[in-house]
């Protein structure tokens, strides 16, 4: 199965700075010259809520505050800047192989 | 717009089965992948398996092939899970989440508002 260990596993950001999120992947993710990593947020009590698909594509609706980067094994996720609304736990996924697997999960916190 | 509607909560017996549903609507249902995700308290996401609601064809987690059945009603556009021989292990938020495509590298575009299943005696 491939592992994607997201780091780091909690970080607290000021209002209106950068927040960063690692997601590395136990081997390549890449086929057919694209990048099958994608990010969630999941609030409290809510189910996950897709984010950027294939690496780098904003999904429908959401915030050009949000940013994904990376190829092969390694990946971010950008929230530039962040708002009091981001604060939520943050999941990487890959879609390359089966099984699907999820990153452990980064929670974003406001300082 | 999509909706994916799941009961809130089932309370089942250790040993006993249960079988949660996924009704689907403001889509055609047999032309996206059907996935179910396990959340456990303060943990993270296991995707359990997927199912093509056009003929049923099934893909699973080996974690899981032998705790969960995935199928469907096609004339309801609804999907279910059955999960067997369930212990404390097996308590949990269960979701489903569709699929954007029917490719095999897709990714979850919506998601249902989860059923928490709580094994207890």
């Amino acid at each position: 199965d491939i592992v994607l260990t997201q780091s780091p596993a909690s970080l607290a950001v000021s209002l209106g700075q950068r927040a960063t999120i690692s997601c590395r992947a136990s081997e390549s993710v890449d086929s057919y010259g694209n990048s099958f990593i994608h990010w969630y947020q999941q609030k409290p009590g809510q189910p996950p809520k897709l984010l950027i698909y294939r690496a780098s594509n904003l999904e429908s609706g959401i915030p050009a505050r949000f940013s994904g980067s990376g190829s092969r094994t390694d990946f971010t996720l950008t929230i530039n800047p962040v708002e009091a609304d981001d604060v939520a736990t943050y999941y990487c996924q890959q879609s390359n192989e089966d099984p699907w697997t999820f990153g452990g999960g980064t929670k974003l916190e406001i300082k | 717009q999509v909706q994916l509607q799941q009961p809130g909560a089932e309370l089942v017996r250790p040993g006993a089965s249960v079988k949660l549903s996924c009704k689907a609507s403001g889509y055609t249902f047999t032309s996206y992948w059907m996935n179910w995700v396990k959340q456990r308290p303060e943990q993270g996401l296991e995707w359990i398996g997927r199912i093509d609601p056009y003929d049923s064809e099934t893909h699973y987690n080996q974690k899981f092939k032998d705790k969960a059945i995935l199928t469907v009603d096609k004339s309801s556009s609804t999907a279910y899970m059955q999960l067997s021989s369930l212990t404390s292990e097996d308590s949990a938020v269960y979701y489903c989440a569709r699929s954007n495509s029917m490719i095999t590298t897709s990714w979850f575009a919506y998601w249902g508002q989860g059923t928490l299943v709580t094994v207890s005696a």
